[in-house]
């Protein structure tokens, strides 16, 4: 069974760092066909994808934040990491971890997000 | 990007009742379509991936259907446990999500 845990803090001032680690158990962080995604979900709004890091270091990240976004990884301690900078009040929200399996569907290629972390309130505020 | 619009945005229904959600994409996605389910508090569930494959572990009654811009899902006899909101997820190119569907006790 794939567990993962964020961790990190739940208070990040205005024009900081937003800092989140994500370790992953049960599972290697190289696994084939394997991503790992950090996902949020301000408090009534819309779910948001925020990038991927495979254990090579490769990266995505969604366009809306690529500028302020980099996702790291460190294999030897199973985890994954998220920085995002200046946040500010819109940056607000649940922010999730996730697996992201890549299978082949009626010969076609789909990703979906199989196992999440319990998610982490960060509350942007001075 | 790819928006993705569900409807309705929220229902209610009895223990028993079918439900059906749909969720439409601004473009054609394939089957690049999943289903989860999200209670409150907690992280979302996958039930339905490439659109119509069952997740392993998750009820029968759940189903999933549609191609190209045009999904639904099915609870074909809702249970107490179902009451929760659902969110379809597109992975054909940047990961986007829809905006709910509320499913509450009539």
């Amino acid at each position: 069974q794939v567990q993962l845990q964020e961790s990190g803090p739940g208070l990040v001032k205005p024009s900081q760092t937003l800092s989140l680690t994500c370790t992953v158990s049960g599972d290697s962080l190289s696994s084939a066909s394997s991503y790992w995604s950090w996902i949020r979900q301000p408090a009534g709004k819309e779910v948001e994808w925020i990038g991927r890091i495979d254990t090579t270091g490769n990266t995505n990240y969604n366009p809306s934040l690529e500028s302020r976004v980099t996702l790291s990884v460190d294999t030897s301690k199973a985890q994954f990491s998220l920085k995002l900078t200046p946040v500010t009040a819109a940056d607000t929200a649940v922010y999730f971890c996730a697996r992201e399996l890549y299978s082949m569907v009626r010969g076609l290629i789909n990703s979906q997000f199989d196992y999440w972390g319990q998610g982490i309130l960060v509350t942007v505020s001075s | 990007d790819i928006q993705m619009t569900q409807s309705p945005s929220s229902l209610s229904a009895s223990v028993g009742d079918r439900v059906t959600i749909t969720c439409r994409a601004s473009q054609s996605i394939s089957i690049n379509l999943n289903w989860y389910q999200q209670k409150a508090g907690k992280a979302p569930k996958l039930l339905i991936y490439a659109a119509s494959s069952l997740q392993s572990g998750v009820p029968s009654r759940f189903s999933g259907s549609g191609s190209g811009t045009d999904f639904t899902l099915t609870i074909s006899s809702l249970q107490r446990e179902d009451f929760a909101t659902y969110y379809c997820q597109q992975s054909h190119s940047i990961i986007t999500f829809g905006g709910g569907t509320k499913v509450q006790i009539k």
